[in-house]
């Protein structure tokens, strides 16, 4: 069974720190994404990464994938307040003879934003 | 595009009602998937339809779940009889199957439908 994990699971930052979140999956994957989530609302897509190296940025967020070491990173660069929210990654893992779509998600990373 | 639509928004039901959950997904989009969101398991996919027919049905939780895809723009999620371990937040998303067109790999997920089961 694919099991995805995120690390850490609670993150107080102050505003203009960095810091990174962490995604491992146990499992071999070249597609992952990253969903974006804010109290009593639905996800939104932030990154979809698809290949060993993969990086991708937006704004003051950075992702990036290694395959080999089945680890994705979020990278958040000088923290403002509205990026508070949960964060989670997702992993598709296509079984022999299926479409893809299938995604198991970590247990998200809830991050507060302080001044 | 109105995005994902998902209705209704919240439901409060008894313990042994049938409940009924819509979603009507991007317009264009074949994949179609139902999602489970609560605070002990986290989020959980539950089946996905792809052209209107069930891929995967192997995270419906038991027999009183039940989903249908009757055509593109529709599909239903069913409890029937509902329980209180049932309550939850209840995703629609949709995506595109076919490799190349932009954004083609991202599911789109509705706003949720909260679901409390007295």
């Amino acid at each position: 069974e694919l099991k995805v994990e995120q690390n850490p699971l609670f993150l107080s930052m102050q505003e203009g720190k960095n810091y990174t979140i962490y995604c491992n999956y146990s499992t071999t994957s070249d597609r992952l994404y990253w969903y974006r989530q804010d109290p009593g609302k639905s996800l939104e897509s932030l990154f979809v990464l698809l290949s060993n190296g993969a990086v991708k940025q937006e704004g003051r967020l950075m992702a990036s994938l290694d395959t080999k070491a089945r680890l994705s990173t979020l990278h958040i660069t000088a923290a403002v307040h509205d990026l508070s929210a949960t964060y989670f990654c997702a992993v598709d893992v296509r079984a022999r003879g299926t479409s893809y779509g299938k995604l198991t998600f970590g247990q998200g990373t809830i991050l507060t934003v302080h001044p | 595009d109105a995005g994902v639509i998902q209705s209704p928004r919240h439901e409060v039901t008894e313990m042994g009602q049938e409940v009924t959950l819509r979603c009507k997904p991007i317009s264009g989009h074949d994949y179609l998937f139902w999602y489970r969101q609560t605070m002990m398991r986290g989020l959980e996919l539950l089946i996905y339809f792809n052209n209107n027919v069930p891929i995967d049905d192997s995270g419906m939780p038991e027999d009183r779940f039940s989903a249908k895809m009757p055509n593109a723009s529709f599909s239903t999620l069913k409890i029937q009889p509902s329980e209180p371990r049932d309550s939850a937040v209840y995703f629609c998303a949709s995506s595109w199957g076919l490799a190349g067109i932009r954004g083609w790999e991202t599911q789109y997920f509705g706003p949720g439908t909260r679901l409390l089961v007295l």
